[in-house]
């Protein structure tokens, strides 16, 4: 198995403009997970999926951010507009069942708002 | 509010000794703690972890002690090698409203020295 991928691996945009990152889970894991990490605040959990259906988006920061799953195999998380302090390493994440921890983490995507 | 603190940024260490990682949380309802690695330009991976009933879980060079009275665990990494430079982060699971929940600290950098 590939492992979870995330693409780009690095994304710089200008302010303002719109963003999307994609995130192929492992085959077979049922729940999906987008994290953020900045140096400030550490590891921060934004959205969630269960069975590709969004369980919890409490930690998506403001309306700018939405997050979709449409199948089993592809999720996207989307910036519209994006600011520059959006700026961070966004890593996408999945695992069997909801509350299995062992989570298999993608290699993140570093995105830079100038 | 955070309810797992990691309060040292970042520890550094002699090749060949004790490194020691420490973890604090305030919620009671945690059921599972676990450690996972970040090396640079990768996601976090899953390292060793703990259940509440328990108050030590050995594998290999690492071992992560769980008192539960006090609300701490550690990570003990003995010997201490270079390759074990990364960045740790402490989290533990809840469950809320039937659905879990991976709590994270915000991280510590481990340096091992040659």
């Amino acid at each position: 198995d590939a492992g979870v991928i995330q693409s780009p691996r690095h994304e710089v945009t200008e302010m303002g403009q719109e963003v999307t990152l994609r995130c192929k889970p492992i085959s077979g894991h049922n729940s999906l997970f987008w994290y953020r990490q900045t140096m400030m605040r550490g590891l921060e959990l934004l959205i969630y999926f269960n069975n590709n259906v969004p369980i919890d988006d409490s930690g998506m920061p403001e309306d700018r951010f939405s997050a979709k799953m449409p199948n089993a195999s592809f999720s996207t998380l989307k910036i519209q507009p994006s600011e520059p302090r959006d700026s961070a390493v966004y890593f996408c994440a999945s695992s069997p069942w909801q509350g299995n921890y062992g989570y298999t983490f993608g290699s993140g995507t570093r995105l830079t708002v100038v | 509010d955070q309810q797992v603190k990691q309060n040292s940024p970042s520890l550094s260490v002699q090749e060949g000794r004790i490194s020691i990682l420490n973890c604090d949380y305030t919620n009671s309802m945690f059921d599972y703690f676990l450690w996972y690695k970040k090396y640079p330009a990768e996601g976090p991976t899953f390292l060793i972890s703990i259940s509440s009933i328990k108050d030590k879980n050995e594998d290999g060079r690492f071992t992560v002690f769980l008192n539960k009275s006090a609300k701490h665990l550690s990570l003990h990494i003995v010997p201490s090698q270079p390759g074990d430079s990364a960045v740790y982060f402490c989290a533990a699971r809840g469950r809320w409203d039937s659905n879990y929940q991976l709590i994270w600290g915000a991280g510590t950098k481990l340096i091992i020295k040659p």
